[in-house]
């Protein structure tokens, strides 16, 4: 089983539509997380991090079920430019260090 | 301005011809990191560094190199490179909070190497 587990997609939706995705981890000791988002062939760019008490950040909301072991990602009212694919992070921190990536949600959002 | 650069950004060679990739960044990271990206596997980590000198393997290490000699510079090396090492390769620093705790990470804009 791979620790960090995202449903590649494409969720494809009109705009204004609300999506969300899921990302579930294995590791049990992982202490950090994060939400990158990648447009096309260019490097990934933080989107937020995310936090025990949950986070939001304008329209996006992150938040974290330590019991079931997953994070998820909110995104209400999207917009065209919200069309990229977005990766969960999970690490465990202590000693060596090894970030874990999903493989990534692609998110198309149509007129 | 922060940044991460990688260099080239398009890299055609041919197999068993060494090349390096390089990779600097001026945010004095302690953590730094090298990525393959291929169609339906997402990112994987081949190489990580937790400072000067401290090197360990990621999940894909075989037929790679990197040294950490410079706190700013992080090079890949491919010894002798082959076709399945045809990819989109991304270098990644990171500061280590007081608990080893991650923050975020920074990336270069990627190197796209065809190995023929």
């Amino acid at each position: 089983r791979k620790e960090v587990e995202q449903d590649p997609g494409p969720f494809n939706v009109p705009e204004g539509a609300t999506v969300a995705f899921n990302c579930t981890y294995s590791n049990s000791a992982s202490q950090s997380f994060f939400w990158y988002r990648q447009d096309c062939r260019k490097e990934p760019k933080l989107l937020m991090s995310v936090y025990s008490s949950g986070n939001e950040d304008g329209r996006f909301t992150a938040q974290l079920n330590r019991a079931s072991q997953y994070i998820s990602l909110l995104i209400r009212d999207s917009k065209l430019s919200d069309s990229a694919t977005y990766l969960c992070v999970v690490g465990v921190t202590g000693g060596s260090y090894i970030p874990t990536f999903g493989r990534g949600t692609s998110l198309i959002v149509h007129p | 301005e922060a940044q991460v650069t990688q260099n080239p950004r398009y890299l055609i060679t041919v197999t068993g011809k060494k090349l390096t990739v390089t990779c600097s960044q001026n945010m004095n990271h302690e953590y730094m990191s090298w990525y393959r990206q291929d169609p339906g596997l997402g990112l994987r980590q081949i190489y990580y560094s937790m400072n000067v000198e401290v090197t360990d393997k990621g999940d894909v290490p075989e037929g790679y190199k990197v040294s950490r000699k410079e706190k700013r510079n992080f090079p890949l090396i491919l010894e002798s490179p082959s076709p399945n090492q045809t990819s989109l390769y991304f270098c990644a620093s990171s500061s280590l909070g007081g608990t080893l705790s991650h923050t975020e990470a920074f990336f270069g804009q990627g190197t796209r190497l065809t190995v023929v």
